[in-house]
């Protein structure tokens, strides 16, 4: 069985400041990923980016990386130059191998001030 | 551009309704999942297919089932509707390339079902 955790139910940032959003992780699969989307109010899930448990190097996609410290099972999320638009619930997920399926956390609601 | 697209935004169903709940996706995919999300439960999977009429269950299976005729299409039905069964629906896509690990989802934009 896979579990994510997200211990932090909402986080401020203030506009132009970096912020990381926590995620830690359980899982028994040697070979797994790790995903993070967001989801304005709108309810789209956007995808924002993607750490193979195999990537030596963590990933990176604009303003967003994943911090992947592999030994500690945490996948957190940082967002450099927070903007306005950032505002949003965030989702870590993890997946194995099993059919495409992912387990989501609860999920963390950012919100950026002025 | 992976497109997931949902049959309705917002729906509004009596208890006891047969509901259907429709997803479409155009980029060929051969998994394709349905959630449902709940304040401060993240999201759930319900029922998920790897193939044309193959099916199988999630981690809330009961009160749902579906139904995968064409490669594209993916459908949730809620046999008889529940007020237990007002949530947010979210359908997701994804390819199956990668060996060593599970292929982004690509979700559509959410079904939002009221149960009265």
């Amino acid at each position: 069985a896979q579990k994510i955790t997200q211990t932090q139910p909402g986080m401020f940032v203030q506009e132009k400041e970096a912020v990381t959003l926590d995620c830690t992780y359980d899982t028994s699969d040697q070979s797994y990923g790790l995903f993070w989307y967001k989801q304005p109010s709108s309810g789209e899930m956007i995808f924002l980016i993607y750490q193979g448990s195999y990537d030596e190097q963590n990933a990176t996609e604009g303003r967003y990386s994943l911090n992947f410290q592999k030994a500690r099972k945490s996948a957190n999320l940082v967002i450099s130059a927070s903007q306005l638009g950032d505002s949003a619930m965030y989702f870590c997920a993890i997946g194995g191998t099993s059919y495409g399926k992912l387990t989501f956390g609860q999920g963390t609601i950012l919100t950026v001030h002025p | 551009d992976v497109k997931v697209t949902q049959s309705s935004r917002y729906l509004v169903k009596r208890t006891g309704e047969k509901v259907f709940l429709e997803c479409v996706q155009d980029m060929d995919h051969e998994n394709m999942f349905w959630y449902r999300q709940d304040p401060g439960l993240g999201l759930r999977l319900i029922y998920f297919s790897y193939d044309v009429k193959m099916k199988e269950k999630g981690d809330i299976p009961e009160g749902y089932s579906v139904s995968r005729e064409k490669k594209e299409r993916f459908s949730l039905i809620l046999e008889s509707a529940s007020t237990n069964q007002t949530s947010m629906y979210l359908c997701a896509s994804s390819f199956t390339g990668r060996g060593l690990a599970t292929d982004t989802q690509y979700f559509g934009p959410g079904t939002r079902l009221t149960v009265l």
